[in-house]
């Protein structure tokens, strides 16, 4: 079945410290992934997905196949960046399948 | 930068009632979806509707659940008898020709029904 999996529902790192937001998925398949982004108060938007292989605002994910994971990374984090990040799987033609979400937290 | 609008931003029904949520997509962009998410859970697919008619459906997307686009720019989605389970927040998306996976999202609708 296809599944995402963010084993963290919370994450708690201090400003300046590198952060990584874990993502493991099951697929049958070569799957397309994406890293959505919910700011407080604001609305699902697209962080980046593994096919354009772009960094935004310092955020990486590198889609490993051996491991089927797509863990999204920045080196040094910003207060900015506290949001709840949701990992997405790309199923058949149109339907996304999301991770429960981790709540990230950037300590000053 | 043109965004996806929904209405209400809070809607609260009592079960058994019919609800319409609206959505006014992206003015150019040719697929359209709905996604809910109960409280504390994760995002769900719902369902995509392409080219006048849904693309595709989930299992959640029953009978009780219909999908319009009456006129070139509301997308709406309709519950015929609410029940308890459905209160959840109701997120339309939007996306363009070529681009299906780089869905923008409205700010969702938040739907209780008691």
């Amino acid at each position: 079945a296809q599944r995402v999996t963010q084993p963290e529902k919370l994450l708690s790192v201090f400003k300046g410290a590198p952060v990584e937001l874990k993502c493991n998925y099951s697929y049958s398949g070569s799957p397309e992934l994406f890293w959505y982004v919910q700011y407080s108060r604001q609305r699902l938007q697209l962080l980046l997905r593994h096919i354009s292989r772009e960094s935004i605002k310092g955020f990486t994910a590198d889609l490993n196949k051996g491991e089927t994971s797509f863990h999204l990374k920045k080196p040094f984090a910003q207060e900015e960046d506290s949001a709840m990040y949701y990992c997405a799987l790309s199923h058949s033609n149109y339907q996304l399948i999301w991770g429960a979400g981790t709540k990230l937290i950037i300590k000053p | 930068e043109p965004e996806v609008t929904q209405t209400p931003s809070h809607q609260v029904t009592q079960m058994g009632q019919e609800v319409i949520l609206r959505c006014v997509p992206i003015s150019n962009h040719l697929y359209f979806y709905w996604y809910r998410q109960i409280l504390g859970q994760k995002v769900e697919f719902l369902v995509s509707f392409y080219n006048n008619e849904i693309s595709e459906k989930s299992e959640i997307f029953d009978d009780q659940f219909s999908v319009e686009r009456p006129d070139g720019s509301n997308f709406t989605l309709k519950i015929r008898s609410t029940k308890l389970e459905d209160s959840a927040m109701y997120f339309c998306a939007s996306s363009r020709q070529g681009a299906k996976y780089e869905q923008y999202f409205g700010p969702g609708t938040r739907l209780t029904v008691t």
